[in-house]
């Protein structure tokens, strides 16, 4: 069975540039979530979807950042304009309806430089 | 400010050591996850802990929750090459939220 796929795996763009990342999460999970990871800030949540409806955006960091979930296979994160600081590693996160004990899958991530 | 504070941040040993690492919060958690996350890839989980106190293991590896469920530890045993990555904790901090809040991360490298 296919993972939670991201693309691009790779992003190297210039400040001021419009950025998509996008996800596809593992099919009949109900969550999808997106976080950053740096090595100042650690893995941090910016916001997450329950059955495509975004639940908590307290996460995203400014109103450069936006994120959709149009349908249960696909969700987007997107960064207008780009700023070097937003330089990180990217990851979508998908997991079953269930208890807390439930196993977030993470997929690998889009590693994104700012220029 | 970080509510899941891990210690120590880097760890660097021989193969066939003992280590343990920490995770540590002032604050209660409803449940607690540990993760390990290798160079290029996302996070996998290693074991969901929910009850104070509760130990468990998986294979060389020990989880334990704390009694008040503030804090837990991970202790490897006979570490080997293969265990090296980044171990990352993270919890739920009540049952009205999904959200898992993670760990600083601790970064393991064991050389043969």
């Amino acid at each position: 069975d296919a993972g939670v796929i991201q693309s691009p795996r790779h992003e190297v763009t210039e400040m001021g540039q419009e950025v998509t990342l996008r996800c596809k999460p593992i099919s009949g999970h109900d969550y999808l979530f997106w976080y950053r990871q740096t090595m100042m800030r650690g893995l941090e949540l910016l916001i997450y979807f329950n059955n495509n409806v975004p639940i908590d955006d307290s996460g995203m960091p400014e109103d450069r950042f936006s994120a959709k979930m149009p349908n249960a296979s696909f969700s987007t994160l997107k960064i207008q304009p780009s700023e070097p600081r937003d330089s990180a590693v990217y990851f979508c996160a998908s997991r079953r309806q269930g208890g807390l004990a439930t196993e977030q899958f993470f997929g690998p991530g889009t590693r994104l430089t700012v220029l | 400010t970080q509510l899941l504070e891990q210690s120590p941040q880097f760890l660097s040993i021989q193969e066939g050591e003992n280590l343990t690492v920490y995770c540590n919060s002032s604050s209660v958690f409803s449940s607690l996850q540990w993760y390990r996350q290798e160079p290029g890839e996302g996070p996998v989980l290693l074991v969901t802990v929910v009850t104070g106190g509760e130990v468990k293991k998986l294979k060389r590896l020990t989880f334990q929750f704390g009694d008040a469920r503030k804090d837990s530890s991970l202790h490897i045993t006979a570490a080997q090459p293969g265990d090296t990555g980044l171990y990352l904790c993270a919890g739920v901090k009540s049952f009205s939220t999904d959200k898992l809040i993670f760990g600083t991360g601790t970064r393991l490298q064991v050389f043969p």
